[in-house]
């Protein structure tokens, strides 16, 4: 089954511990991002990356950190989170950029940082 | 500054009324429009999209309209289903000039439709 799988589904931390997101994809694709949901806000771009090796910021990439050593993992890294980066995180992947009509969204991920 | 509004936060409509559900885009340089359908709980899921080459584009029950001179982008849900009761959220699309998002795709802050018995 096509998919995008994210771990952990939720995760409540203290401020300062490192975390890491997992994402992982399995249809080859070469584009993957990762967004935020915050109440009012909608979907914010954090990183994507076009393809092995090649990352990007995105809209808001302060305090976060990715890596893409592999085509078909892009994990999200908060190196020392704080509670203003509590909020729900999504990961998605698509065959190319701009290959919008094909983009696939993971489950979601609930991160609480206290 | 938001470059692509749905100023209705949410939405309540009838069974097998239809659902208007409206966008605007204040950048001319986006060209590319797409709207995505959440239920609680799961990731977005892509629905429809339109080209800004045309102004109509239809796929079963849903139709979305693209207005460009007015910078407005409408989808339409004829007849509503119980089912079509999640957020929609309306996405723009432009390349990495445009100043849209840092790859070109700015989401708007969702509209929650309800589907009423």
């Amino acid at each position: 089954e096509a998919q995008v799988t994210q771990n952990p589904r939720y995760l409540i931390t203290v401020t300062g511990k490192k975390l890491t997101v997992t994402c992982s994809q399995n249809m080859n694709h070469e584009y993957m991002s990762w967004y935020r949901q915050d109440p009012g806000l909608g979907l914010r771009q954090i990183y994507y990356s076009m393809n092995v090796e090649v990352t990007d910021k995105g809209d808001v990439p302060e305090g976060y950190k990715v890596s893409r050593k592999e085509k078909r993992n892009f994990p999200l890294i908060l190196e020392s989170p704080s509670p203003n980066q509590t909020s729900l995180y999504f990961c998605a992947s698509s065959l190319f950029w701009r290959s919008y009509n094909e983009q696939f969204f993971g489950p979601g991920t609930r991160l609480t940082v206290l | 500054d938001q470059q692509v509004k749905q100023n209705s936060p949410s939405l309540s409509v009838q069974e097998g009324r239809i659902s208007i559900l409206n966008c605007d885009y204040t950048n001319s340089m986006f060209d590319y429009f797409l709207w995505y359908k959440k239920y609680p709980a799961e990731g977005p899921t892509f629905l429809i999209s339109i080209s800004s080459i045309k102004d109509k584009n239809e796929d079963g029950r849903f139709t979305v309209f693209l207005n460009k001179s007015a910078k407005h982008l409408s989808l339409h849900i004829v007849p509503s289903q119980p089912g079509d009761s999640a957020v929609y959220f309306c996405a723009a699309s432009g390349t990495l000039d445009s100043g849209g998002g840092a790859d070109g795709l700015t989401f708007g802050k969702g509209t929650h439709l309800i589907i009423q018995p």
